[in-house]
């Protein structure tokens, strides 16, 4: 297995542009979660979804940050207008239920976003 | 609430010395308790889980860690250092009712002296 999959790995951008993040999951995870890492606040569990389904968003920073999962082997972070403060390492993670196996996550390699 | 604390933000040791990262979380129950490594612009990788099985763990490249419920402490060992150690360690452990997100500590970086 490929084992989760984020693209870009590396995004500039200016403030107030809209940035796009992407991850593919582990096929036949059941869970799906975006991560912000950052010096100052350390690793932040910003949503979480199950079968696709958005369970807890409480983590999202404000209005500005927008996650979708339209099937079960693609998910989108957006920010829109980005601001300098966005910037930051996103991870993506998944894992299985852990009824069926473990709840373990696994991690992609991150996408280090800068916003000017 | 729900809390990981990793009682040392930095810990250094010299290559072939034990290494040792703790660990401690806030709970009522027995939660599930990881240990992640985080090498510098990379991921986090699993090192090792406790799941209520036995207290101690063994993990990947030569790590273990005992759970300890009456300390409510889950450290993290290596017997003897390497350089390729030297990354940033992160505790986890799950929510209340066995909820699948996990709680994380504010990680410990661990720097290898020749």
């Amino acid at each position: 297995d490929a084992g989760v999959i984020q693209s870009p790995r590396h995004e500039v951008t200016e403030m107030g542009q809209e940035v796009t993040l992407r991850c593919k999951p582990i096929s036949g995870h059941d869970y799906l979660f975006w991560y912000r890492q950052t010096m100052m606040r350390g690793l932040e569990l910003l949503i979480y979804f199950n079968n696709n389904v958005p369970i807890d968003d409480s983590g999202m920073p404000e209005d500005r940050f927008s996650a979708k999962m339209p099937n079960a082997s693609f998910s989108t972070l957006k920010i829109q207008p980005s601001e300098p403060r966005d910037s930051a390492v996103y991870f993506c993670a998944s894992s299985l239920a852990r009824g069926r196996g473990g709840n373990e996550q696994f991690f992609g390699p991150g996408t280090r976003l800068t916003v000017l | 609430a729900q809390s990981v604390t990793q009682l040392d933000s930095h810990v250094s040791v010299s290559e072939g010395t034990p290494v040792l990262l703790r660990c401690n979380y806030s709970s009522s129950y027995s939660p599930s308790l990881f240990w992640y490594v985080q090498h510098p612009n990379k991921g986090l990788q699993l090192l090792l889980k406790y799941t209520s099985a036995a207290t101690l763990v063994k993990g990947i490249n030569g790590f273990e860690a005992e759970f300890k419920k009456s300390e409510t402490s889950f450290h993290l060992t290596k017997p003897s250092a390497h350089m390729s150690d030297a990354a940033e360690y992160f505790c986890a452990r799950t929510g209340f009712g066995g909820a699948q997100k996990l709680v994380f500590g504010q990680g410990t970086r661990l720097t290898i002296n020749p």
